[in-house]
Formats: C-alpha cells, structure tokens, sequence
C-alpha cells in the first residue's frame, strides 16, 4: 500500500531563505506526484506536476525533482517571501487504473516571517 | 473563468439529517472527485467518478452517496449525517489529454459540522 509522508511538518524561517520541503513515498510505481499549497480556510491550488518520466519541473521560485528509485521528492522554494506561508502537501498517483486517485502526505507547515 | 465551485461553504445539521453538497466545474474536465480532510488524517477520497454517469468507491465511502448526472456536476449526499462526518469536504475535477495527464483543480471546500 502506497504511503506518503512529509518532513518536517512544520518549518519556520525568517524572509529571504532558500528552504527545502520533502515528500518520501513507499512504492515506487507511480504515474505522477504534484505538490499543492493550501492557505489557512482555502481549497489546494496545485503548484507543480512531474510526470513519472521527468526528473524535475520548475515554476517561478519553485522547483520540484523527482527521484522514483529512491521515492524521494524535493520542493526548492527560493528567496522564500511572507506570502509563501502555508500548507504545501505533496501527491502521488498510482498506476492502477485510469481514475488517477492521488495518495496523500500530511503536510508541511510553512512559516515565512518577515 | 469560475474553475470548481462547490456549495454551500459552510454547514451545520443536526445528527439524522440529510443534505447534498453540490460541486460544478465548467472546465469539461472528465474526473471529478469527493475528498474529506480532517486534522492529523490528511485528504482522504470519499468517491469519484471517471464521466458522466459513472461512479466509484474511494477509501471512505460509507456514509456517503454521490451521482454524476451531467459531466459538470457532482453530488455528493449525507443521508443520515453523524458527527463522524463533521469534516471539511474538498470537490476536485481532473483531465487527460493526449495521454498526458493534467492535474487536479480543487473547489475551495465546505465545512460541515455534525451536532
């Protein structure tokens, strides 16, 4: 059974600072993984996709790799800013099927203080 | 350009009462999906429907029923809420084109609360 997990939950740096998010998944067989941002109240906005076949994919300041042999996700997120504090959740999906039902992580709380 | 739009955004019922929560996306997306987030429990997927006129089971379905009667609408019904269900229930659609796969498009959620 698929298995995501985030660490750390929550993380707090001060404005300006190049962090890391991390997404860790169990089986190896997946057919994408998506990071999301949720704000406090608000539904997912979906940030990044990388499809099995791609190592990495970059929007902005944000960039996400992809290592499927090792199950291993990163979420770089530069000159991080204020206005990126939230919720960021990472997804996989499985191969099984067309319906693409995603496998979810916790969560990373993060904290941008100015 | 109004993406996922789930309603009502807030909700409070009384324990045996029903209600249907509806969801209309307006991207001609095929996939639509019902998800519950609960603290310390993550996303977990209530059902889904893969087109017009189709449904599944997703990890959490008892409880719960949903009908897709035209491919931009997605209902999802309580028929006899329990407090179990108080939760904050997430709509979202999703697309494949030319093989490629585009990603979800979530509704900004309603939160029901079971008293």
């Amino acid at each position: 059974k698929q298995e995501v997990t985030q660490i750390p939950a929550a993380l707090s740096v001060p404005e300006g600072e190049n962090l890391v998010l991390n997404c860790s998944f169990t089986d190896s067989a997946i057919y994408n993984l998506q990071w999301f941002r949720q704000d406090p109240g608000k539904g997912l906005t979906s940030l990044l996709l990388i499809q099995s076949s791609q190592r990495e994919q970059t929007s902005g300041r944000l960039n996400a790799s992809l290592d499927k042999s090792s199950g291993r996700s990163t979420l770089y997120i530069a000159a991080s800013q204020p206005g990126d504090s939230a919720t960021y959740l990472c997804a996989v999906s499985g191969n099984a099927g067309n319906n693409r039902k995603l496998i979810w992580g916790l969560g990373t709380s993060l904290a941008v203080n100015p | 350009n109004a993406g996922v739009t789930q309603t009502p955004k807030f909700r409070v019922l009384k324990t045996g009462q029903s209600m249907t929560l509806l969801c209309a996306q307006d991207m001609n997306h095929e996939y639509m999906y019902w998800y519950r987030q609960d603290p310390g429990m993550g996303l977990r997927l209530i059902h889904y429907s893969v087109g017009e006129g189709t449904t599944a089971k997703g990890e959490v379905p008892d409880g719960y029923n949903v009908s897709r009667l035209k491919k931009q609408n997605f209902l999802l019904g309580l028929e006899s809420a329990a407090p179990s269900q108080t939760s904050v229930y997430f709509c979202a659609s999703s697309y494949v084109g030319q093989g490629i796969y585009y990603g979800y498009t979530f509704g900004s959620g309603t939160r029901l609360t079971v008293v």
